[in-house]
């Protein structure tokens, strides 16, 4: 069974200052790791996805997220936030028999203030 | 293009009601998914449809919940005899196949409450 720890459930940052959000997963067999955002009222959007090389990975409105074997983690980055960057993010995992199936982790509430 | 819809975007139900929440996907989309995010947690998946035929039911929490999507397009997850630990955000999401390389594009979802 695989599954996904986001270790902050909110995070509040100022505006212009940089952000990690964590998230660890635990997995048998081979994964793939998602980062998804979800604006109020809207659905979930992808912000990167990890599925094999660089284990640097760059998404959309200036995200990336680092893969790291070793440590199980997929922790999201931004060396700047914008007040527009407040949202609800979502690390997910992919893999095993049945890899079409997103397990998320609880969300962390991301909020840039002024 | 238009994304995935769902409708209603809201429902109340008294305890014991049945419901019925629709999902229209983008067009051409294959695959098809239903996910359940509870107040402050993540969404949970449910079941998964490649175009009419319904492959995992895994997710669904009782008998109370079944799905379809008889013609491969439309679906609608369905709630007999609600509970309120029903309530929840059912979102829906859909992707050309079910490959790691297809993204799966959800829905604004819908809220439904269980009074």
């Amino acid at each position: 069974a695989q599954s996904v720890t986001q270790l902050d459930s909110q995070v509040p940052v100022f505006e212009e200052a940089p952000v990690e959000l964590r998230c660890n997963y635990s997995s048998s067999v081979s994964v793939y790791l998602f980062w998804y955002v979800q604006y109020p009222n809207q659905g979930l959007q992808l912000l990167l996805k990890y599925l094999s090389g660089s284990t640097l990975v760059k998404g959309i409105n200036g995200f990336e997220a680092e893969f790291n074997k070793s440590q199980t983690s997929f922790h999201l980055r931004k060396p700047s936030v914008h007040i527009s960057d407040t949202a609800e993010y979502f690390c997910a995992v992919r893999g095993g028999g049945s890899n079409y199936k997103l397990t998320f982790g609880k969300g962390t509430l991301l909020t840039v203030n002024p | 293009g238009a994304g995935v819809s769902q409708s209603p975007r809201y429902k109340v139900a008294k305890r014991g009601q049945d419901v019925a929440l629709r999902c229209d996907p983008i067009s051409g989309h294959v695959s098809l998914f239903w996910y359940q995010q509870a107040l402050g947690q993540g969404p949970e998946f449910l079941t998964y449809f490649q175009n009419e035929a319904q492959l995992d039911k895994s997710g669904l929490p009782s008998d109370r919940f079944f799905a379809e999507r008889p013609e491969g397009s439309v679906s609608t997850l369905k709630i007999q005899r609600t509970q309120q630990e029903d309530s929840a955000v059912y979102l829906c999401a859909s992707s050309k196949g079910a490959g790691l390389v297809n993204e799966q594009y959800f829905g604004p979802g819908t809220r439904l409450t269980v009074t």
